[in-house]
Parts: C-alpha cells; sequence; structure tokens
C-alpha cells in the first residue's frame, strides 16, 4: 500500500535552516508528481510546493520562494524540502503528498512538525 | 490569485445531509478535489475531479460543481463524518498554483 513517511522536523531559531525528508513506498515514485503542504497550528491548509515526476518542474508558492528548495530522489524513493531563513509564520505540520492526475492529493504523509522560535 | 470560499462551520443531524459549498471566480470550469481532515489526522481526498470517489470513499460523499460554485454533499450523515473539510483547485492562470478553501468545520448535532 501506498505509504508516505516525513522526517525531519523540530525546533528551530529564526532565521534558521530545515531540511524535511519523505519517505516513499508501495508505488512507482518516478511516476508521480509531488507536493509539500502545511498546516499552520488551528489554520487551514497552505500549499508550499510542487515537484514534476523527473524533478525538472518546481513550483514555489510566494510565501517560501527564495528561501524553501524542494527536490527528490527517485532512485531513493525520496522527497526533501530544504528550508532556510526560517520564520515564526512557518511553523507548521508539513506534508508531503502524492498528486494524482487531476493535480489533486490523493495520499499524505502523516505530517511533521517544525516549529520557528527562539 | 485565485480565491476559495468556504463557510466556517456547517451542523447537521445524524441520518440528515450535510451541503458545503466552495465558491469561487467561475469554479464550474475548474476541477475541485475535497478532502475530509479529523483533528490530529492527516486529510484524506474523498472527492477529485468534482465528482469522483476514491475507492473506499462511502456512496453517501458526493460532489458537483457549476457556475461559481462546487458542493459537497454527504447523505445521511454518521457521527463518524464529523471532521473539517477543504476544497482544492489547481488554478494554472496564476504563480499560486494549488488553492486551498479555509475549510468547514462539519459538527454531527
Amino acid at each position: 500500500q501506498v505509504q508516505l513517511v516525513e522526517s525531519g522536523g523540530g525546533l528551530v531559531k529564526p532565521g534558521g535552516s530545515l531540511r524535511l525528508s519523505c519517505a516513499a513506498s508501495g508505488f512507482t515514485f518516478s511516476d508521480y508528481y509531488m507536493s509539500w503542504i502545511r498546516q499552520a497550528p488551528g489554520k487551514g491548509l497552505e500549499w508550499v510546493s510542487y515537484i514534476s515526476s523527473s524533478g525538472s518542474t518546481i513550483y514555489y508558492a510566494d510565501s517560501v520562494k527564495g528561501r524553501f528548495t524542494i527536490s527528490r530522489d527517485n532512485a531513493k524513493n525520496s522527497l526533501y524540502l530544504q528550508m532556510n531563513s526560517l520564520r515564526a509564520e512557518d511553523t507548521a505540520v508539513y506534508y508531503c503528498a502524492r498528486a494524482g492526475l487531476e493535480r489533486d492529493f490523493d495520499y499524505w504523509g502523516q505530517g511533521t512538525l517544525v516549529t520557528v522560535s527562539s | 490569485s485565485y480565491v476559495l470560499t468556504q463557510p466556517p462551520s456547517v451542523s447537521v443531524a445524524p441520518g440528515k445531509t450535510a451541503r458545503i459549498t466552495c465558491g469561487g471566480n467561475n469554479i464550474g470550469s475548474k476541477s475541485v478535489h475535497w478532502y475530509q481532515q479529523k483533528p490530529g489526522q492527516a486529510p484524506v481526498l474523498v472527492i477529485y475531479y468534482d465528482s469522483d470517489r476514491p475507492s473506499g470513499i462511502p456512496e453517501r460523499f458526493s460532489g458537483s460543481n457549476s457556475g461559481n460554485t462546487a458542493t459537497l454533499t454527504i447523505s445521511r450523515v454518521e457521527a463518524g463524518d464529523e471532521a473539517d473539510y477543504y476544497c482544492q483547485v489547481w488554478d494554472s492562470s496564476s504563480d499560486h498554483l494549488v488553492v486551498f478553501g479555509g475549510g468547514t468545520k462539519l459538527t454531527v448535532l
């Protein structure tokens, strides 16, 4: 069955960096677009970034553009999010999600919590 | 950027029908997807491409999309349906490609 397992979250000071990982299994990872989506405490869902199956096409939300970098390693069935210059407003649960053909998100990981605080 | 508007809350008695709306400019021209999120859990896709159900989602969940409003309909509501529901579209006309609605809290009375 499809599994997405995020890791790498934690507490970081403002201005710091963190790298999130998402390990995928149960499907042919290299066939699918993937995305990071976050949810601040008590708030709604916010899309962060999107990467094509080959990694050649990448999109970012304006709120993270220039600070976050999405990447993938299809040989390792893994998705990554490098987060730099972190701000308090980046505090959230970060989910990795598989993108379906209709640009829906058909499978989600359990999420990893990132807390940005001094 | 494209905006999706959902009512913050909807309440319904068990066994009745709940309708959750998602408003957007000419949303009928886009594919709308719906997610259910229970407290402490990741979202789950319940409707995609306006009205299709993923495997494992009960037939009680249905969707429609026309004009400026998409609707998620839950028939014969059960206590276990109590959750937050989010609509989502892909907006290729802007840089903000993936848009989520603000979410609707469904309360089963």
